[in-house]
């Protein structure tokens, strides 16, 4: 059962911030959030994750709100390369695997 | 480094057949797994390995087995292929297990006719 709803796909303008939400509603204490992205054809790629406090690296920030039933991922400065579907996924180590599922698709545009 | 390796790149198989798709990693990492997609899906998890002579059940194992007998190699093995297991195949590999950054391979395109 999928733990996320994020919306299908988006649009974001090259230059413009991308901001991908996702909510996690039922998510529980020892759970941490990940972002993923897949790029046409290729392997997932990790991007970020975190369990309370927002973080950033040189790709992302992730904003989690305070109840942590949601959060967002922002790209600064979309690019042309940044044109991929992300997926939330929401994990506390206890099960064996990470769910991820149907995710969003952006597509940055000229 | 060359991270994770996976080959063969596309394969085409006849129903019933066997074949093993390999991966492997020269990160040293302990944990593996073998991930299925399929057209316009997520990922679902088939095996997954915590270290070298220890492997598990994922959330699709059926038709499917794994070995890990070191810590770069991780194959897998389809018994006797079927059309149902049509699909995108990726290996991944983590230093400290499922919850951490995983590192996906480039994928394996297999068609059963």
């Amino acid at each position: 059962d999928a733990k996320t709803t994020q919306p299908p796909s988006m649009d974001c303008a090259e230059g413009r911030a991308a901001n991908l939400p996702c909510n996690h509603s039922t998510i529980s204490g020892n759970e941490y959030v990940y972002w993923y992205r897949q790029i046409h054809s290729q392997g997932p790629q990790y991007i970020i994750h975190g369990l309370k406090n927002n973080e950033t690296n040189e790709m992302a920030s992730l904003i989690i709100t305070e109840d942590r039933k949601s959060s967002t991922l922002i790209l600064p400065h979309a690019t042309l390369r940044d044109t991929a579907v992300y997926y939330c996924i929401v994990y506390g180590g206890s099960q064996g695997n990470l769910i991820f599922g149907k995710g969003t698709k952006l597509s940055v545009k000229p | 480094n060359a991270g994770v390796t996976q080959t063969p790149k596309f394969q085409v198989l006849k129903t019933g057949q066997s074949m093993t798709l390999q991966c492997a990693q020269d990160m040293n990492h302990e944990y593996m797994s073998w991930y299925r997609q399929d057209p316009g899906m997520g990922l679902r998890l088939i095996h997954y390995s915590v270290g070298a002579g220890i492997t598990d059940q994922g959330e699709v194992p059926n038709g499917y087995n794994v070995s890990r007998s070191t810590t770069e190699d991780f194959p897998l093995r389809l018994l006797s292929a079927a059309p149902s297991q049509t699909s995108v195949y990726f290996c991944a590999s983590s230093s400290e297990g499922l919850s951490y950054e995983q590192y996906f391979g480039p994928g394996t395109r297999l068609t059963v006719t």
